[in-house]
C-alpha cells in the first residue's frame, strides 16, 4: 500500500508569482484535504475534495484553488503569492465509505518560501 | 471552530504519565488524535467515534465524552519516542485541528 506523495518537497517563489503543488493520495482513498502549517502552529484547513468536487473550504481567499483528478490525485494552486503564504503545505488523504470516517494519511509536505 | 487543547506544552521524564485535553464549543461526531515529530508529517494515532469510547494504541489511550464535547489523550509510562507535538482534530464534514500540545520526554 503506497502512502501519500507530495511534490516538490521545497520551493522558493517570488511575491506575486503563482505556484502549483501536487499530491498523490494513498491507494484506495477517495478524499483529499489540503492544509497550511506555519511554524509552531497547527495545520489550518484549506479545502477538501471528494470524488473530484470541492466539499469543504476553510477561511482562505479565492486565490487558493484546487483540483482532484479521476485517480484521486490532487493539485493546490496559489495565485498572487504573498509573503505570508510561506509555510508547509500538507496534503492528506482519507476514505469515506458508508459514512464511516477513517484516519487521514498525510504526505511529508511541500515547504514553500515566498521572497 | 478550532478545538482548544491544553496544556500547550509538557515536559516529562521517561516513565512519567501525561494527559492532553481537547475541547470544542460545538457538538462533536468524532475526534482524531495525531502526533507530529519535528520536520515530519502528522501521523494518525486513533479515532474515537462514540461518547465515552476509549481506545488504546500501545501505551497511549484516549477517551471521548460527546456530551461534554471533550476528549483526552493519556500517555502512560512515556518513552523518548513519544516526544512530538500532539494534535486533536474534530470532524464536522472536515477535519479541523487544535493548536497542538508539544510533549518533550527527557531521559
Amino acid at each position: 500500500e503506497t502512502g501519500v506523495t507530495q511534490s516538490p518537497t521545497h520551493l522558493i517563489k517570488t511575491r506575486g508569482q503563482q505556484v502549483t503543488l501536487r499530491c498523490s493520495s494513498q491507494s484506495g482513498h477517495n478524499t483529499v484535504s489540503w492544509y497550511q502549517q506555519a511554524l509552531g502552529q497547527g495545520p489550518q484547513f484549506i479545502f477538501q475534495y471528494y470524488r473530484e468536487e470541492e466539499n469543504g473550504r476553510g477561511n482562505f481567499p479565492p486565490r487558493f484553488s484546487g483540483l482532484q483528478f479521476p485517480n484521486y490525485s490532487s493539485e493546490l494552486n496559489v495565485n498572487a503569492l504573498e509573503l505570508d503564504d510561506s509555510a508547509l503545505y500538507l496534503c492528506a488523504s482519507s476514505s469515506f465509505q458508508s459514512y464511516r470516517p477513517y484516519g487521514y494519511t498525510f504526505g511529508s509536505g511541500t515547504r514553500l518560501t515566498v521572497v | 471552530q478550532q478545538p482548544v487543547q491544553s496544556p500547550q506544552a509538557v515536559i516529562l521524564r521517561e516513565g512519567e504519565d501525561a494527559v492532553i485535553n481537547c475541547s470544542s464549543s460545538k457538538a462533536l461526531y468524532s475526534v482524531h488524535w495525531y502526533r507530529q515529530k519535528h520536520g515530519e508529517a502528522p501521523v494518525f494515532l486513533m479515532i474515537l467515534l462514540k461518547g465515552g469510547e476509549q481506545k488504546g494504541h500501545d501505551k497511549i489511550s484516549a477517551s471521548f465524552n460527546e456530551k461534554k464535547q471533550q476528549s483526552s489523550l493519556y500517555l502512560t509510562a512515556s518513552q523518548l519516542s513519544y516526544s512530538g507535538t500532539y494534535f486533536c482534530g474534530t470532524v464536522r464534514g472536515k477535519l479541523i485541528f487544535g493548536q497542538g500540545t508539544e510533549l518533550s520526554v527527557k531521559p
